[in-house]
């Protein structure tokens, strides 16, 4: 049975630092992954998506890899802003439905 | 991108009634469709996947009855939750898959008094 973990559970940090989400998962066996940020009360947004081939995907100030042998991914936010607040969680496509992790919930202090 | 509207974003409910959540794929097809239960603090832990024209399929230990979902058509998946209780109380959100990966809803507060 596929587990994902996502570390660590919350992070605060000061505007305009980097900073990495990480991401691991038990089963290699997976066709893709993928980021998600979520609002407090609100669904969840699409940030990035790694197909099992991929090393990683960028879009913005937000970059993804993708280790599927060793089951990890890492998620980059460079230059942080207040923003970027809210829960980030990883999802991993096998031959099951998505499998979450539990999530990093982000503050960025301005 | 492909949009996944979800309604209501807020329901308040007497227990004993029914609630009926709609999610409508807005600019494609969806096939299949997912059914996600999600506490405070907590991830989400998929209840259900929705067929268009079949029935749906549910994880472990989500009562069918009480859950009702229907997918008639390409576009629209139903939950409905029947006979609501306090601990029915969550935030239900529903997606479905597209090229580009899975696409979310909204969600919906139920809140069951």
């Amino acid at each position: 049975k596929q587990e994902v973990t996502q570390i660590p559970a919350a992070l605060s940090v000061p505007e305009g630092e980097n900073l990495v989400l990480n991401c691991s998962f038990t089963d290699s066996a997976i066709y893709n992954l993928q980021w998600f940020r979520q609002d407090p009360g609100k669904g969840l947004t699409s940030l990035l998506l790694i197909q099992s081939s991929q090393r990683e995907q960028t879009s913005g100030r937000l970059n993804a890899s993708l280790d599927k042998s060793s089951g990890r991914s890492t998620l980059y936010i460079a230059a942080s802003q207040p923003g970027d607040s809210a829960t980030y969680l990883c999802a991993v496509k096998g031959n099951t439905p998505l499998v979450f992790g539990k999530g990093t919930r982000l503050s960025v202090i301005a | 991108g492909a949009v996944v509207s979800q309604h209501p974003s807020r329901v308040i409910c007497k227990s004993g009634t029914s609630v009926k959540i709609e999610c409508r794929s807005l600019d494609f097809q969806a096939t299949t469709m997912f059914w996600y239960r999600q506490f405070p603090k907590q991830s989400l832990m998929l209840m259900a996947t929705s067929n268009e024209g079949s029935k749906a399929t549910y994880e472990q230990g989500v009562e069918k009855d009480k859950f009702l979902i229907n997918h008639a058509s390409l576009t629209l998946s139903t939950l409905t939750v029947t006979s609501a209780h306090p601990e029915d109380s969550s935030f239900y959100i529903c997606s479905a898959g597209t090229g580009e990966g899975y696409t979310f809803g909204s969600g919906t507060r139920l809140t069951v008094v």
